[in-house]
């Protein structure tokens, strides 16, 4: 089992309000990432991070921002919150550069009313 | 047109069948293959990498096609925990891993 974890698993919310969506990794993972993943269609990437103080935007638009501070931690951030955000976020992490395979967090389902 | 296509299914077999999934891209550029398994409200899973010369994991065989930009997944003997979406994905630079919508499958008893 991959040692990512992600809260909330849920969160329900209103317009407006400022949500952090947290992601931790404890198998010292250099690379970092965010996807979003709407019912039955395929994973966007919207940020990734090649390591402490690296963050880069993904291919899918975002008004989402993320950090990373420290090597387990990468949290990404709505300032405010609208429907069109309703969607499941996934977290992931692999080991290096070069290592291909991915390991998923459980996800947060965030419905934005 | 996708990066990374897939019939979406859903593929509907009975236990014991046999079942092929394809997968398309687009970018000739793209440098590894890999199909994930994805649950019902699950996070993604490797299942297997994809190797040009086609590579074999117990029930699982997965074919690569540069030539034709055609990645397959066979498996055989299907089990009833077989049932997911399997994913094509698809790596196109360093850090850009391109997923498919994924292709769903029910195994029935």
């Amino acid at each position: 089992e991959a040692d990512i974890y992600q809260t909330p698993r849920y969160l329900v919310i209103g317009t407006g309000k400022k949500i952090t969506l947290e992601c931790s990794q404890t198998m010292g993972h250099d690379k970092m990432y965010w996807y979003q993943q709407d019912p039955g269609m395929e994973l966007h990437l919207i940020h990734y991070s090649y390591g402490v103080n690296s963050t880069e935007k993904g291919d899918l638009s975002s008004e989402s921002t993320v950090s990373r501070i420290r090597t387990e931690h990468f949290p990404l951030t709505l300032e405010s919150a609208r429907p069109s955000h309703t969607s499941q976020y996934l977290c992931a992490s692999s080991r290096t550069r070069t290592s291909d395979e991915q390991f998923f967090g459980p996800g947060t389902r965030l419905t934005v009313l | 047109r996708k990066e990374v296509e897939q019939d979406p299914g859903p593929f509907n077999v009975p236990e014991g069948a046999t079942v092929a999934f394809n997968c398309t891209y687009s970018n000739s550029a793209s440098q590894s293959f890999f199909w994930y398994r994805q649950d019902c409200r699950k996070e993604p899973k490797l299942l297997m990498s994809v190797y040009s010369s086609g590579n074999e994991d117990g029930r699982f065989t997965a074919q690569l096609n540069r030539a034709s930009q055609y990645i397959s997944l066979l498996i055989r003997d299907s089990k009833l925990s077989d049932s997911a979406t399997y994913l094509c994905v698809v790596r196109v630079r360093r850090n850009d891993m391109r997923f498919g919508a994924g292709t769903r499958l029910t195994v029935k008893p």
